[in-house]
């Protein structure tokens, strides 16, 4: 079946760049999805891309979906404490479709 | 160990008739219960949140309620379902420390028709 994985832990020092990785299993993925869950909060949906971009930039976030190696990154820039979460990365099919959830990567931001 | 348990996988529904959709965990205690519905394009969209027995937070307003009659048992209802209600819905608990994360039911695959 299909498989989302994600490294558990990522710590940065406020400033820097984080990049979070995420690699799924099925090729026939047709959304990838970076999620946020700040401490006590439910998701908040950061971005996602469509499986024929490549890249995808929002402000301080870019989205890098490598199709070939089916490998979707996450880089956030100058990284503040308030980006410390864990971030979700998933994959659907369709875009009303079954997801599912890499583990989540924990993200901690020092000062 | 937690688990969470998510049923049916799969439903097909005519247009009027009722809904239920259970979740249940196992292995923690007085967890906050969400119940998530994948919005075409969006991603996923909060529609109910529970953070102990009886007590739901419904954040869009619809064609469904939420449930929750016991600790670990968060149950998503509709009295008649609509067209509009097809989608994926998934069942999610989080623990109540301070740097608890999400940990998601396997989903529910709903088609009405």
């Amino acid at each position: 079946g299909e498989d989302v994985e994600q490294s558990l832990f990522l710590s940065v020092r406020e400033g820097d760049s984080s990049v979070i990785n995420c690699t799924y299993t099925d090729s026939s993925s047709t959304y990838l999805y970076w999620y946020k869950q700040e401490p006590g909060a439910g998701l908040q949906l950061l971005t996602y891309i469509f499986s024929n971009m490549d890249m995808k930039q929002d402000q301080r976030l870019t989205v890098l979906l490598n199709k070939k190696d089916k490998h979707l990154s996450l880089r956030i820039a100058d990284t503040q404490t308030g980006d410390s979460a864990i971030y979700f990365c998933a994959e659907s099919v369709n875009a009303g479709n079954m997801l599912t959830f890499g583990g989540g990567t924990r993200l901690m931001v020092k000062p | 160990s937690q688990t969470i348990h998510q049923w049916p996988a799969t439903l097909v529904q005519p247009v009027g008739s009722p809904l239920s959709l259970e979740c249940t965990v196992e292995g923690t205690s007085n967890p906050n219960l969400y119940w998530y519905r994948q919005a075409a394009g969006r991603g996923l969209q909060l529609l109910f949140y529970s953070v102990g027995i009886g007590q739901i937070s419904s954040e869009v307003p619809q064609n469904l309620s939420a449930s929750r009659p016991q600790d670990r048992q968060f149950i998503l209802s509709s009295k008649k379902l609509l067209l509009s209600d097809s989608g994926f819905y998934l069942c999610a608990w989080e623990g109540t420390g301070a740097n608890e994360k999400l940990f998601f039911g396997s989903g529910t695959q709903l088609s009405v028709l």
